[in-house]
């Protein structure tokens, strides 16, 4: 089953407290991006790849990370999270080119305290 | 920059009632428009595919148009059930610089009353 696995699905941390989203996918896909969702403001790109070794940055990149080592696998990291960043994550991925259909993770709520 | 609109923000019917939900986007330089479910505290689920070259697709009692010179998309939903209560969203995918991206309008929260 084509799947984008996201890990955790809830984590509550303390502010400055490195964390990692791990997100997966089994469809062999190029491009993989990570989103956040907050009330009022919709989703928002955090940073996107579109292929190993090829990240960028997206629209609210600061404060986190990212790596593509391997195709399947995006991580998204906090490397000092802040309560500003408490929010839902969705990682996505999309087979190039571009007018294909993108497939989203189930999400990853994430509060800092 | 792209912006996407959806208007009203929220949406309460009666079941069984035909119903059309708008998408508006500022920039016409789309090359797809797509439209999702998302269940309260859950991910996305992809409804619709639309390419800039075409002009609707169905699934079921979904139907979606595009009319990429307007900036307008419309997502209809014959004979509402209270299963359609979620929040739909509509998203364009353009290209900026050398990145494949999306943007979203805010949702729709739909309510169909039993």
């Amino acid at each position: 089953e084509a799947q984008v696995t996201q890990n955790p699905r809830y984590l509550i941390t303390v502010t400055g407290k490195k964390l990692t989203v791990t997100c997966s996918q089994n469809m062999n896909h190029e491009y993989m991006s990570w989103y956040r969702q907050d009330p009022g403001l919709g989703l928002r790109q955090i940073y996107y790849s579109m292929n190993v070794e090829v990240t960028d940055k997206g629209d609210v990149p600061e404060g986190y990370k990212v790596s593509r080592k391997e195709k399947r696998n995006f991580p998204l990291i906090l490397e000092s999270p802040s309560p500003n960043q408490t929010s839902l994550y969705f990682c996505a991925s999309k087979l190039l080119p571009s007018g294909n259909t993108i497939y989203f993770g189930e999400g990853s709520w994430l509060t800092v305290v | 920059k792209q912006e996407v609109t959806q208007i009203p923000a929220a949406l309460s019917v009666p079941e069984g009632e035909n119903l059309v939900l708008n998408c508006s986007f500022t920039d016409s330089a789309i090359y797809n428009l797509q439209w999702f479910r998302q269940d309260p505290g859950k991910g996305l689920t992809s409804l619709l595919l639309i390419q800039s070259s075409q002009r609707e697709q169905t699934s079921g009692r979904l139907n979606a148009s595009l009319d990429k010179s307007s900036g307008r998309s419309t997502l209809y939903i014959a004979a509402s059930q209270p299963g359609d209560s979620a929040t739909y969203l509509c998203a364009v995918a353009h290209y900026t610089g050398a990145n494949s991206k999306l943007t979203f309008g805010k949702g729709i929260t739909l309510s169909v009353r039993p």
